[in-house]
Order: structure tokens, then C-alpha cells, then sequence
């Protein structure tokens, strides 16, 4: 079956700080996977999406990283902010589409002042 | 501007009092779907449409109907509440012209308790 693990389960940091958010999947063949933000109360929003021949993708302080190899991917903020509260979830999509969307739980992370 | 909307954003009902979860995309997606989060459970599919006339059972489809009788409404139907449907619920949508590829567009959220 179709897996993806994601941790920390939560994580509080410091206002300024760094940290990273992994996500481990077991879906195979492997199509891509997103990394969405979800703001309490909100709906989930994508914030970037990787596919099987990249690496690396930026958005603004938000760093993705895909391994397709050993099946992990990591998100990194830098110099979180307050407004990076949220819950990040990982969506890995299979080959057939839609039918193959597999989510993680999420990471909680709180960024305290 | 693009979006979908969910409505009503809360319910309060009593067990086995019908309702229904309207969902409304102007996005033109074929692709739409119903999801129910629990804390420590994260996203749960209910039931997908790949297009209109065609829906599918998602993971935990269980008391729960859906139809889609046009492209840009997906209602979620519950016709006999239980507790156990208490439940933050989130309607989706997505084009079918990259399906492997394709951004999930995801309403507002919907929180409903059932007495």
C-alpha cells in the first residue's frame, strides 16, 4: 500500500530560525510530490511541486529537496517568521493521476516570538 | 478571481437530520473531491469526480453520497448524520489536462458537529 510518512509530527521554533520537514514515501511508480500549506482554519495551498528529475526548487524562503532514490523529500524554511504558523503536507502523486494521491498527516509547526 | 466554495463553513445538526455540503468551483476543473480531516488523521478522501456523471469512493466513503450533475458543482451529501461525521470537511479541485502534474485547489473548509 501506498505510504507517506511525514516528521516531526509538530515542531515549535523560534521566530528567525531555520528548520526542515521530511517526507517519506513509499508510492511507486513515482509521478511527483507537493508540499502544501495549511493555515489553521484554511484550506491547504501548494507551495511548490517536484517531480522525478528535480533536486532542488526555491520559493522565496521555502526549499524543497527530492531524493527519488531513497524516496524522501524535505522542505526547509529559512528565517521563519511568525506567518509560517501553519500545518505542511506532503501529497505524493503516482502515475495514474489522481486515483494515486497519497497524503501525509502533516508537520504542525507554531514559530513563538 | 478562482476559486471554490463551500457552504455553510459551520453546522450544528442532531443525528439523522439530512444535509447537504455545497461545493461550487469556477476554475472549469473536470477533477473534483470531498475530504474529511481529523486531528492526528490528516486528509482523508471521500468520494472523487473525474468528470461530470462520474464519481468514485475514496477511502472512507461510508455514509456519505455525492453527484455531479454539472462540471462545477460536487455537493457532499449526508443523509443519515452520525457523530462519528463530526469532522472539518474540504472540497477540491483540479484540471484533468495534466493529471499527473495538476495543482489541487482547495475550498475553505466546512466544520460540521453532529449531536
Amino acid at each position: 500500500k501506498n505510504q507517506v510518512e511525514q516528521s516531526p509530527q509538530s515542531l515549535i521554533i523560534l521566530e528567525g530560525k531555520n528548520c526542515t520537514l521530511q517526507c517519506n514515501y513509499t508510492v511507486s511508480p513515482f509521478s511527483n510530490l507537493r508540499w502544501y500549506k495549511q493555515d489553521t482554519g484554511r484550506g491547504p495551498v501548494s507551495l511548490t511541486i517536484m517531480t522525478f528529475s528535480e533536486n532542488t526548487k526555491s520559493n522565496g524562503r521555502y526549499t524543497a529537496t527530492l531524493d527519488a532514490d531513497t524516496k524522501q523529500s524535505s522542505l526547509h524554511i529559512t528565517a521563519s517568521q511568525l506567518s509560517d504558523s501553519a500545518s505542511y503536507i506532503c501529497v505524493v502523486r503516482g502515475f495514474s493521476g489522481y486515483s494515486t494521491l497519497t497524503f501525509g498527516k502533516g508537520t504542525m509547526l507554531l514559530v513563538s516570538p | 478571481e478562482a476559486q471554490v466554495t463551500q457552504n455553510p463553513r459551520y453546522l450544528i445538526t442532531v443525528t439523522g437530520k439530512k444535509l447537504t455540503v455545497t461545493c461550487s468551483q469556477n476554475m472549469n476543473h473536470e477533477y473534483m473531491s470531498w475530504y474529511r480531516q481529523d486531528p492526528g488523521l490528516g486528509l482523508r478522501q471521500i468520494y472523487y469526480s473525474m468528470n461530470v456523471e462520474v464519481t468514485d469512493k475514496g477511502d472512507v466513503p461510508e455514509g456519505y453520497k455525492v453527484s455531479r450533475k454539472e462540471k462545477r458543482n460536487f455537493p457532499l451529501i449526508l443523509e443519515s448524520p452520525s457523530p462519528n461525521q463530526t469532522s472539518l470537511y474540504f472540497c477540491a479541485s483540479g484540471p484533468a489536462d495534466r493529471p499527473h502534474t495538476g495543482e489541487l485547489f482547495f475550498g475553505e473548509g466546512s466544520r460540521l458537529t453532529v449531536l
